[in-house]
């Protein structure tokens, strides 16, 4: 079955310093990965996607991913955080049909 | 990517009322969109895929007749949550899929308080 977990619920950080924020998937083909950030009250902002290629993807904001097969994970990564990046993040799969598998989140806390 | 709207934005209504949140898919048409519910602190749950011209597809657990959903035309889905009570209360997010088959892009959500 396919399932996504962010194994830390909430993270905090200071600014200006590098932030990993960890997911797993499990899915049984290959995976189409997607994390996105949301803003209290706010939809939901697509950071960057892994679709094929290289396995090291860029993304806005200065946020990159790596997805590693053999660890079944896409780990979020930014190298200095800042104060703005405080927010909710949710890592997911995407499936054939279109089917949206999320993780229940990690929430990013930023201090000064 | 495309550009998906909501409306309301927010809304608050008593219990026992309906309440209607429209979807618009505002740069392409789409024959399929979804719909989410999201409770505080928690992540998003698919609630039911709305197909243009057919019936909408509902998750396990979701009540078709609470929860109606019209996708009245290639470019706007409606949900209205019927006879709404306090545990309705959530935030209600819809999502058109994109040009890949395994992308989608959001709404910026409706805030669904029921009193």
């Amino acid at each position: 079955a396919q399932s996504v977990t962010q194994p830390d619920i909430h993270i905090t950080v200071s600014e200006g310093a590098s932030l990993e924020l960890r997911c797993n998937y499990s899915y049984g083909a290959t995976p189409y990965l997607f994390w996105y950030v949301q803003s209290p009250g706010q939809g939901l902002q697509l950071l960057l996607k892994y679709f094929s290629g290289d396995t090291l993807v860029q993304g806005i904001k200065g946020f990159e991913a790596e997805f590693k097969r053999s660890q079944s994970s896409f780990n979020l990564r930014k190298p200095s955080v800042h104060w703005s990046d405080a927010a909710e993040y949710f890592c997911a799969v995407g499936a054939i049909g279109n089917q949206f598998y999320f993780g229940t989140g990690t929430s990013l806390t930023v201090i000064p | 990517g495309a550009v998906v709207s909501q409306h309301p934005s927010w809304v608050i209504c008593k219990s026992g009322t309906s309440v209607k949140i429209e979807c618009r898919s505002l740069d392409f048409q789409a024959t399929t969109m979804f719909w989410y519910r999201q409770f505080p602190k928690q992540s998003l749950m698919l609630m039911a895929t709305s197909n243009e011209g057919s019936k909408a597809t509902y998750e396990q657990g979701v009540e078709k007749d609470k929860f109606l959903i019209n996708h009245a035309s290639l470019t706007l889905s409606t949900l209205t949550v019927t006879s709404a009570h306090p545990e309705d209360s959530s935030f209600y997010i819809c999502s058109v899929p994109g040009q890949s088959s395994y992308e989608q892009y959001f709404g910026p959500g409706t805030r669904l308080t029921v009193t």
